[in-house]
């Protein structure tokens, strides 16, 4: 396919338990990002990889969050001991490389959690 | 601190009527906005990228406007259709930044 892809599109979970969202970026593309889309607010940034630089996290809300990258391509983004209000669509963009510039980001369909 | 505001937070119209959305900004130093098109369940789609110099953009039926001295935007949308409903994003990029700012979304709902 030649557009963003994640997976699963839904995902339902208990309270406490880890949880696991992967996304496949367009081929090519350097840059993933991850964002949390909860309902009425806005798109949240969550992390950042370009390439093999290290990530930037800062948008991670806590430490039961977490992310890798791996050979530059997939993404799995791991949240640990899920909470209520992890309970959100959480979203994945790539592009190529940005540093500011007007480079658009291609968004995947998003995943979305719910923990009961 | 960086903000992007969209108003109105929702609007209902007829098919064949006329819209504009706004989107206030204070992201600085401006580099470029993008207007986002998300259907439900799907993520979102660029529909146009304004930067500094550029004051109007046309793709299709949209129409977007760029004020970068108020820092104001609007997207126009001519002779609604009812593919048209969705959620539609103002995102704003500051210069060197590589995280842009994401307004709420307009929710356009078309009817028939």
């Amino acid at each position: 396919g030649a557009g963003v892809s994640q997976s699963p599109s839904n995902k339902v979970t208990e309270k406490g338990k880890d949880v696991e969202l992967r996304c496949d970026p367009i081929s090519g593309h350097t840059a993933l990002y991850w964002y949390r889309q909860s309902l009425g607010q806005g798109l949240e940034f969550l992390i950042y990889f370009q390439g093999n630089s290290a990530p930037d996290k800062s948008g991670l809300p806590s430490d039961r969050f977490s992310a890798e990258r791996t050979g530059g391509s997939v993404s799995t983004l791991t949240i640990q001991r899920t909470q209520q209000e992890d309970s959100a669509v959480y979203l994945c963009a790539s592009s190529f490389r940005t540093s500011g510039g007007a480079v658009e980001q291609f968004f995947g369909p998003g995943t979305r959690l719910t923990v009961l | 601190k960086n903000q992007v505001e969209q108003s109105p937070q929702s609007l209902i119209i007829l098919e064949g009527k006329n819209c504009t959305l706004q989107c206030n900004y204070t992201v600085s130093p401006f580099s470029n906005l993008r207007w986002y098109k998300q259907d439900t369940g799907r993520g979102p789609v660029s529909l146009t990228i304004m930067t500094f110099s550029e004051n109007t953009k046309s793709n299709g039926r949209y129409t977007a406007t760029l004020d970068a001295d108020t820092k104001q935007s609007s997207l126009h949308i001519t002779a609604s259709q009812l593919s048209d409903s969705a959620s539609y994003i103002c995102v704003v990029r500051a210069g060197g930044s590589y995280i842009p700012t994401f307004g709420r979304g307009t929710s356009l709902i078309v009817h028939p």
